[in-house]
């Protein structure tokens, strides 16, 4: 099992560009999500999905957009960015919601400039 | 208002030098409480799980327990490959919502 994989591991944006970033499990979870994590605040939750075609905001959605067409994959996508959301993401998925520990994927450091 | 305070922000030991790791939390209704470690450059990575008041979880040097307002990691005889940041988080219900609340870490520093 390649567990929780991310890419790209590195991205530089400019001001107002768009994106997405991909994430993909193996592990037929049903719960997936984003996080940023940013020094000093901890990891915040941007978008969850707790199943396919199901997703949900976080404490920061603003600027974000994810879909869930399958169980394998969420991609969260930055509408236009900006320096705001310079920050590390990183997906997660669980086997259901709210009563398990989540397998973290090794992140993308993203800088926009 | 944070939900989840952890305590020291930081912390540096000598090898073989025990201690521990606070987590406290205001949340009502907790559905369990995870501890994570967090190397450099890298994703968290799952260390315990923990439901009820008085539950305790071990894995080699690491002990975790749970009381009703806090969790305490505690490291026996670290080594320098315990370094890392260690980070707390907290499943409780919000509105039928799955948001879980993470503390802000401690980073740990091991020296041989």
């Amino acid at each position: 099992n390649a567990g929780v994989t991310q890419t790209p591991k590195f991205q530089v944006l400019k001001t107002g560009q768009s994106m997405t970033l991909q994430c993909a499990q193996d592990m037929n979870h049903e719960y997936m999500s984003w996080y940023r994590q940013d020094p000093g605040m901890g990891l915040r939750l941007i978008h969850y999905s707790v199943g396919a075609g199901i997703t949900d905001q976080g404490e920061v959605p603003n600027g974000y957009n994810v879909s869930r067409s399958t169980t394998e994959d969420f991609p969260l996508r930055l509408l236009s960015a900006a320096p705001s959301q310079t920050s590390v993401y990183f997906c997660a998925s669980s086997y259901v919601a709210g009563y398990n520990e989540q397998f973290f994927g090794p992140g993308t450091r993203l800088t926009v400039l | 208002e944070d939900q989840v305070t952890q305590s020291p922000e930081a912390l540096r030991l000598q090898e073989g030098e025990s201690s521990s790791l606070n987590c406290s939390y205001t949340v009502s209704g907790l559905r369990g409480l995870f501890w994570y470690r967090q190397d450099p450059g890298k994703g968290p990575e799952f260390l315990f799980t923990l439901y009820s008041a008085g539950e305790e979880k071990e894995k080699e040097r690491l002990k975790a327990t749970l009381t009703k307002k806090e969790s305490f990691l505690h490291i026996t005889a670290p080594k320098p490959e315990d370094s890392a940041t260690y980070l707390c988080a907290v499943q409780a219900p919000a509105g039928g919502s799955y948001i879980p609340t993470f503390g802000r870490g401690t980073s740990l520093i091991v020296h041989p």
